[in-house]
């Protein structure tokens, strides 16, 4: 079946430390997102990439870091210099369907930091 | 930048009874999303209007998108209690977004029996 996976689902980590938030799609799409929900929000773009080896940064890009290496993957590093990562993280990717763009969503990493 | 309110933020519906969502946008929209999320979980795609006036049915779910295309509204026939979950109407920015979407803060529905 194809679709997107995100791991791991629950994430703990401890102030000062990096971590990375894997992401995998084989839905041979080119363009992948990077978003962050906060409780009683909507999604805030962090990162997208249209293609392998390019990205750009979105609204809420300080703190974080990501590579697109695979047309597959789209990992994303949250550093210690980001002040509030205790999130839900959601990965998308997406396909264009004549003039629209449909994404499509993983099922999300919720990060807490101790 | 463009904004996306939706409205209400939550609401209480008894199972079969009728409800709708609104999302509004500060400025025209080039397409308007709607998605369903369970708490914890990723979103699903409902779906997508973009022409002024266009209106999609799915099962019991109607979307709406006004003449201006500055509205959207979802509503949902006859409630069951697996429509309880999280809307968000995400939002196409303009014809450079390159598929980047803006989103509401959501709306919180419970069906109760």
């Amino acid at each position: 079946d194809g679709g997107i996976t995100q791991s791991p689902k629950y994430l703990f980590r401890k102030e000062g430390q990096n971590v990375t938030l894997s992401c995998e799609q084989n839905l041979n799409h080119d363009a992948m997102y990077w978003y962050r929900q906060d409780p009683g929000q909507g999604l805030r773009l962090i990162y997208y990439s249209q293609i392998v080896n390019d990205f750009q940064k979105g609204d809420i890009a300080e703190g974080y870091s990501v590579s697109r290496e695979k047309k597959e993957s789209f990992p994303l590093t949250v550093t210690s210099a980001q002040k509030n990562p205790t999130a839900f993280y959601l990965c998308a990717s997406s396909i264009w369907r004549g003039l629209y763009n449909e994404q499509f969503f993983g099922p999300g990493t919720r990060l807490t930091v101790l | 930048s463009q904004e996306l309110e939706q409205s209400p933020q939550s609401l209480i519906v008894q199972e079969g009874k009728n409800l709708t969502i609104n999302c509004t946008s500060s400025k025209t929209l080039y397409g308007l999303y709607w998605y369903k999320q369970k708490y914890g979980e990723g979103l699903i795609f409902l779906m997508m209007l973009q022409k002024g006036g266009e209106e999609k049915s799915h099962e019991k779910i109607t979307a709406k998108l006004d003449e201006k295309k500055q509205q959207s509204s979802l509503h949902i026939t006859a409630s069951q209690p697996s429509h309880a979950g999280i809307y968000l109407c995400g939002a196409d920015i303009g014809p450079d977004s390159w598929g980047k979407l803006q989103f509401g803060a959501g709306t919180q529905v419970v069906v109760t029996p």
